[in-house]
């Protein structure tokens, strides 16, 4: 079936620098889509969502930024900290029905000091 | 209430032998999702209730595999003569109903972590 996939596995960034991690989705008829930071052995924690009606919204140094266009959505980490070391996934859904996750494989982003 | 539930952490047992996780929600949110996440992958979503009914089963939840909400509070996913293709991360989130997964919304567990041996 249509999945949400990622380009890049892993990113490596300075601290202080901004980090981009990116992420393809297939599935038009998703209008919501979510990137969540997974650390080691815990459950994927939400950092910031977007609909289909918008093409940016940002948060606390994240942005993302949504391309329907192209069904390419992005990752925006300002001034990158050691915190910030985890595995990156973005998730598409439906804002109707079930909404069930479809996430993709994950962007391990690990922040060198 | 301090979010998402799930026990045990980790289970370690040998092949053919059946297995049950337990997953406590947020208690105001009556839907509940099981997802299984294998190492390197995101979250595949398995089956979701709301309230005490089980409205969705993927692809994925084999005959082996059956999940209950019996008073529509915690939920528990048995998985029967296990496999070692059946080792992952067993993921349950909870939300309202309609309510679209934000920040305040819907809410992961930390996992069962289930190793077939």
């Amino acid at each position: 079936g249509e999945s949400v996939g990622l380009h890049l596995p892993t990113l490596s960034v300075q601290e202080g620098d901004n980090s981009i991690i990116n992420c393809a989705y297939s599935n038009s008829a998703s209008d919501y889509f979510i990137w969540y930071k997974q650390e080691s052995g815990k459950g994927p924690q939400f950092i910031i969502d977007i609909r289909s009606n918008m093409d940016k919204r940002q948060g606390q140094r994240v942005t993302v930024l949504l391309n329907k266009t192209v069904k390419h959505l992005s990752l925006q980490i300002a001034a990158t900290q050691p915190g910030d070391s985890a595995v990156y996934f973005c998730a598409e859904t439906s804002s109707q029905g079930a909404q069930k996750l479809v996430f993709g494989q994950g962007t391990r982003l690990t922040i060198n000091p | 209430d301090t979010g998402v539930s799930q026990n045990p952490r980790h289970k370690i047992t040998k092949r053919g032998q059946n297995v049950t996780f337990r997953c406590d929600p947020i208690s105001e949110h009556n839907r509940l999702y099981w997802y299984r996440q294998t190492l390197g992958q995101g979250p595949e979503f398995l089956t979701y209730f709301q309230n005490e009914a089980q409205l969705e089963k993927s692809r994925l939840l084999s005959d082996r595999f059956s999940a209950e909400r019996p008073k529509g509070s915690f939920s528990t996913l048995e998985i029967q003569r296990t496999e070692q293709g059946d080792s992952a991360m067993y993921l349950c989130a909870s939300s309202y109903p309609g309510q679209i997964p934000s920040n305040y919304g819907y809410t992961f567990g930390s996992g069962t972590r289930l190793t077939v041996v």
